[in-house]
């Protein structure tokens, strides 16, 4: 059973937010919320992650809602680069061998 | 730091050969990982490793093994390569045991 659900492809504007959502409405009260991003065949690369408070680092934001059912990470101006598939996954802290990278969004960067 | 580095970056195999993937990384992290990934599909554990000489299966386990005999080095082998092992292999280290996982560029296998 897939834990998150995520739309499979996304189109954003070059220079404008991208906003991409994640659907988790089993979560449980002690798993958080992972946002990886996978460039064109490259390894994943972590981008942030979140428990229950809004989050932000250099490279995005996460909201989480109050029911914690569902999030959305926001790259705030999004560039070529940024063009990736994007994995939002759910898991216990402690447990990096339980991520599991389901289908993703394909996010495309148009100039 | 070169991080996580993975060699051979392609590899062709015949059916039946057998070969094994190199993972290494410089950032003295106790937890490493084997990850398979099929096209136009996610990630799968293969293997993960919590520190040198312990190792445990993840979900695709059949038909690889590894090791641990240090921190740095976690290979991955395959015996009697079957098409079905055709895929890019991802190897990956965390300092501990969070979801913040550092990967390698990925090693491609076609097996034929």
């Amino acid at each position: 059973d897939a834990k998150t659900t995520q739309p499979p492809s996304m189109d954003c504007a070059e220079g404008r937010a991208a906003n991409l959502p994640c659907n988790h409405s089993t979560i449980s009260g002690n798993e958080y919320v992972y946002w990886y991003r996978q460039i064109h065949s490259q390894g994943p690369q972590y981008i942030i992650h979140g428990l229950k408070n809004n989050e932000t680092n250099e490279m995005a934001s996460l909201i989480i809602t109050e029911d914690r059912k569902s999030s959305t990470l926001i790259l705030p101006h999004a560039t070529l680069r940024d063009t990736a598939v994007y994995y939002c996954i759910v898991s216990l802290l402690n447990a990096g061998n339980m991520l599991t990278f389901g289908g993703g969004t394909r996010l495309m960067v148009k100039p | 730091n070169a991080g996580v580095t993975q060699t051979p970056k392609f590899r062709i195999l015949k059916i039946g050969q057998s070969m094994t993937l190199q993972c290494t990384q410089d950032m003295n992290h106790n937890y490493m990982y084997w990850y398979r990934q099929d096209p136009g599909m996610g990630l799968k554990l293969i293997y993960y490793s919590v520190g040198a000489g312990i190792t445990d299966k993840g979900e695709v386990p059949n038909g690889y093994n590894v090791s641990r005999s240090t921190t740095e080095d976690f290979p991955l082998r395959l015996e009697l390569a079957a098409p079905s092992q055709t895929s890019v292999y991802f190897c990956a280290s965390s300092q501990s045991n969070t979801g913040e996982l550092f990967f390698g560029e990925g090693s491609r296998l076609t097996v034929l």
